[in-house]
């Protein structure tokens, strides 16, 4: 199937600086990606919609200057958590499907773990 | 609006036994469904999928039927293994194309030797 890859898997950083996180389609072209986020035991929680060459689409809640979308090419997609506190500590997940699949099937990057202290 | 619903966890059974987890979904039109699995510390893998009623979907010993009368999408194995612990996840797709999947809330299953 086609392949998704975020970067890194892991970060920690020191509370007030700005964390990026990045989403690759490897083997396909990807006009949508979808930014998730996991809390500890939970399910996922979409944030956002992201378009290749335009502004994202927010969800209901989530702040679009805290979390910075970038969607620069059809390969590319990137994260930005601003200004990070302890609170923004979770599992942000990307995903992006080749969009010539008639089922909707969507393929899941590895994950990012964030850890504010 | 779409949504799916998936038995709560978190389930715990003894290899080789039987599992079942739960799922059913309200949409509109006709959704695909998806199973998707996340072991510990990873992203989510797709398990397996159907894409129109009656369809069964399956893959490593695992498989689910789309009922469209029951609105159901139920996730079966006949014997676990340990290697199956992980968090289990149903999940819909209203429309075909790029659009987000409607996940339900996961079935974290620990499976003991």
């Amino acid at each position: 199937g086609a392949v998704v890859s975020q970067h890194p898997s892991r970060v920690i950083c020191k509370s007030g600086t700005s964390v990026k996180i990045e989403c690759r389609s490897l083997d396909f072209q990807a006009t949508t990606m979808f930014w998730y986020r996991q809390f500890p035991k939970k399910s996922l929680m979409l944030m956002a919609t992201s378009n290749e060459g335009s502004k994202a689409t927010y969800e209901q809640g989530v702040e679009k200057d805290k979390f910075l979308i970038n969607h620069a090419s059809l390969t590319l997609s990137t994260l930005t958590v601003t200004s990070a506190h302890p609170e923004d500590s979770s599992f942000y997940i990307c995903s992006a499907g080749p969009g010539t699949s008639g089922s909707g099937e969507l393929f899941f990057g590895e994950g990012s773990r964030l850890t504010v202290l | 609006g779409n949504s799916v619903t998936q038995m709560e966890g978190p389930v715990t059974l003894s290899e080789e036994a039987f599992l079942t987890i739960n799922c059913t979904y309200t949409a509109t039109g006709y959704p695909s469904l998806f199973w998707y699995v996340q072991y510990p510390g990873e992203g989510l893998q797709l398990l397996l999928k159907a894409t129109k009623a009656d369809d069964k979907g399956s893959n490593k010993g695992f498989e689910a039927t789309y009922r469209k009368e029951t609105t159901s999408f139920h996730l079966e194995k006949g014997s676990v293994q340990v290697s199956d612990s992980a968090v289990y996840f149903c999940a819909l797709s209203a429309l075909s194309g790029n659009t987000p999947l409607v996940f339900g809330k996961g079935t974290r299953l620990s499976v003991i030797a």
